[in-house]
């Protein structure tokens, strides 16, 4: 199994409420990521977890809450959100990120509009 | 500072053609990696090829090789033969040399359309 899912592909939800998005690898990969990307411009980091540990978070607002339950799964909860965090949040993992690593494998992502 | 510089917002190619899109970096580390991503309009980010910086050779993956030119700290990513499939929007990517703080900066992309 080569690959990341994200799930749901598609999400819409009123400023109150309250979702979750999911990915999942089986590749073994030891880091994972979430990405935020608004139409037309590049990916933007918003949190690492290596050995399941949140090692980076990017000063994202807490309205957005990481949970990374075992090696496989990652999490992003989503809670009293905004019209402008509508984008694409892209899921991503790779290898031991205490090796030199040499590649991400992205999931094809979760295009959330908050109506 | 913007780490990844790439200066084309848009290119047109046509079918068949060979197309160079450009990517500058900067870093003051030694050991990076450099990365080409195509993301078509379904949003899927999809893995082309990688440079490591202490790669000699160029590298190539099928119809893409990338143009490292270390001293310039440039990686130019070459597509030959375009095809029709090949329209999307292309990322240049680096990674710095921290282990265990591993992420990624992206450039500001490139949208190619190829004509037929």
């Amino acid at each position: 199994d080569t690959e990341v899912t994200q799930t749901p592909k598609h999400l819409v939800m009123g400023m109150t409420n309250k979702k979750s998005l999911k990915c999942e690898q089986h590749m073994g990969h030891r880091a994972m990521y979430w990405y935020k990307q608004k139409a037309k411009k590049p990916p933007e980091l918003m949190f690492v977890y290596s050995y399941e540990k949140l090692s980076i978070n990017e000063s994202v607002p807490s309205r957005f809450s990481p949970e990374c339950p075992n090696s496989s799964l990652l999490n992003l909860h989503l809670h009293a959100l905004q019209p402008e965090d509508s984008a694409l949040y892209l899921c991503a993992s790779s290898q031991d990120p205490n090796r030199s690593p040499d590649g991400y494998t992205f999931g094809s992502g979760t295009r959330l509009t908050v109506v | 500072a913007q780490k990844i510089t790439q200066t084309q917002p848009g290119m047109f190619v046509q079918e068949k053609e060979a197309v160079t899109l450009d990517c500058t970096y900067d870093t003051s580390d030694q050991s990076y990696g450099l990365f080409w991503y195509k993301q078509p309009s379904s949003g899927e980010m999809i893995f082309l090829i990688y440079q490591g910086s202490y790669d000699e050779q160029n590298a190539t993956e099928g119809r893409y090789s990338l143009n490292f030119q270390k001293a310039r700290k440039s990686a130019n990513l070459v597509i030959s033969a375009s095809q029709l499939g090949d329209s999307a929007m292309y990322f240049c990517a680096m990674r710095e040399g921290q282990l265990g703080d591993y992420k990624l900066s992206f450039g500001a992309g490139t949208t190619v359309t190829v004509r037929a």
